[in-house]
């Protein structure tokens, strides 16, 4: 079955260290997989997608597909940082499965 | 207009009365999504319509019944709701055939 596995309910980490969010996946197929992200209060918004390998607000994920990961990165955490994480796995155009969330706190 | 829109953004309604979630996007996404999402945990998808016509259920119970009236709308009405049916419900839209999915704020939901 098709699974998207975030280890860390909660990361604590302070401000200017290095943030690393874990995911791995299970899937049969070809992966596209997703970051989202929720900041209090607000909506949920997508952070990055594997394809297009672009850095947003300094973060930067990478596809392994041997280890079947897509952590997410930043070399220096900001306090604006702080928010709940979403990795998320799609299946098909139009189905996507989100793993169970990771909050990241930055602590100044 | 770039954002998915929901009302209300809280409702509060008893086991025996009727009452309806209102979805709205006007970005000419064609495709657009139900999701609950229970406290502390990640949304979890119920239905998806495609050129306003359903393409997922994820077996979801009757007492939920989406509605696609056009290709801005969706809405989804409530009959009989139970108080484990109280949660977060997002909509979300997208472009066809692209992965991005746009979401709104979210109704609260809370079932007496």
């Amino acid at each position: 079955a098709q699974r998207v596995t975030q280890p860390e309910k909660l990361l604590s980490v302070f401000k200017g260290a290095p943030v690393e969010l874990k995911c791995n996946y299970s899937y049969s197929g070809s992966p596209e997989l997703f970051w989202y992200v929720q900041y209090s209060r607000q909506r949920l918004q997508l952070l990055l997608r594997h394809i297009s390998r672009e850095s947003i607000k300094g973060f930067t994920a990478d596809l392994n597909k041997g280890e079947t990961s897509f952590h997410l990165k930043k070399p220096f955490a900001q306090e604006e940082d702080s928010a709940m994480y979403y990795c998320a796995l799609s299946q098909g155009a139009q189905k996507l499965v989100f793993g169970q969330g990771t909050r990241l706190t930055i602590n100044p | 207009d770039t954002e998915v829109t929901q009302t209300p953004k809280h409702l509060v309604m008893g086991m025996t009365n009727k009452k309806s979630l209102k979805c709205e996007q006007h970005m000419g996404h064609r495709a657009m999504y139900w999701y609950k999402q229970k406290a502390k945990k990640p949304p979890e998808l119920m239905f998806v319509y495609s050129y306003e016509k359903l393409s997922i259920n994820e077996s979801v119970p009757s007492r939920f019944s989406p509605e696609c009236p056009n290709s801005s709308l969706l809405n989804l009405h409530l009959h009989a709701l139970q108080p484990e049916d109280s949660a977060l419900y997002l909509c979300a839209s997208s472009q066809e055939g692209y992965l991005e999915q746009f979401f709104g704020p979210g109704t609260r939901l809370t079932v007496l």
